[in-house]
């Protein structure tokens, strides 16, 4: 069964730093992996779609890469601003009709 | 604007009660889902739904069941609430995901078990 993992759990930079989280998943035959941003109490918002041909999409100052071979994809969030502070979710989509999920990674910009 | 809607944001039931939790979605979506998640333990899939009246157990299905009477509603039924089910519930909706088609989640349902 697919399992996702992502280190560290939680994570504190200051404002401006340029960041990396981090997602690994063990089975390399997916169809996709996502990244999700979750706000406090509130439900999931995709942020970036990685089809498995593809090895990085970029989203203003987001840009999520995958290597599928190693099962790994990361994060990079330029620039960090207090308002990127949330949980971060990776998922992956295996061949059943589900996302795996990560546990996120906590991330506070302190200002 | 993809809108997945969940009815109620808070409850508080009894143990032993049957407990609905609605979600409606606006965008024609063929999949809709209901996932639990819990700390430490991240999203489970409970179930999901590939049409109307078609669905499919996901990894943590007992003591959970649902009902798909319209292509736009999902509804998950705790038939006797219990305490362990004490969650924030989450809802999702999307075209086919095999195709790289995203995934929409509602903003959530926290219930408690007392």
């Amino acid at each position: 069964k697919q399992e996702v993992t992502q280190i560290p759990a939680a994570l504190s930079v200051p404002e401006g730093e340029n960041l990396v989280l981090n997602c690994s998943f063990t089975d390399s035959a997916i169809y996709n992996l996502q990244w999700f941003r979750q706000d406090p109490g509130k439900g999931l918002t995709s942020l970036l779609l990685i089809q498995s041909s593809q090895r990085e999409q970029t989203s203003g100052r987001l840009n999520a890469s995958l290597d599928k071979s190693s099962g790994r994809s990361t994060l990079y969030i330029a620039a960090s601003q207090p308002g990127d502070s949330a949980t971060y979710l990776c998922a992956v989509k295996t061949g059943a009709n589900n996302l795996f999920f990560g546990t996120g990674t906590r991330l506070t910009v302190i200002p | 604007d993809v809108k997945v809607t969940q009815s109620s944001r808070y409850l508080v039931k009894r143990t032993g009660e049957k407990v609905f939790l609605e979600c409606v979605q606006d965008m024609d979506h063929e999949n809709m889902f209901w996932y639990r998640q819990d700390p430490g333990l991240g999203l489970r899939l409970i179930y999901f739904s590939y049409d109307v009246k078609m669905k499919e157990k996901g990894d943590i299905p007992e003591g959970y069941s649902v009902s798909r009477e319209k292509k736009e509603r999902f509804s998950l039924i705790l038939e006797s609430a219990s305490t362990n089910q004490t969650s924030m519930y989450l809802c999702a909706s999307s075209l086919a995901l095999s195709s790289g088609n995203t995934i929409y989640f509602g903003e959530g349902s926290w219930l408690t078990v007392v």
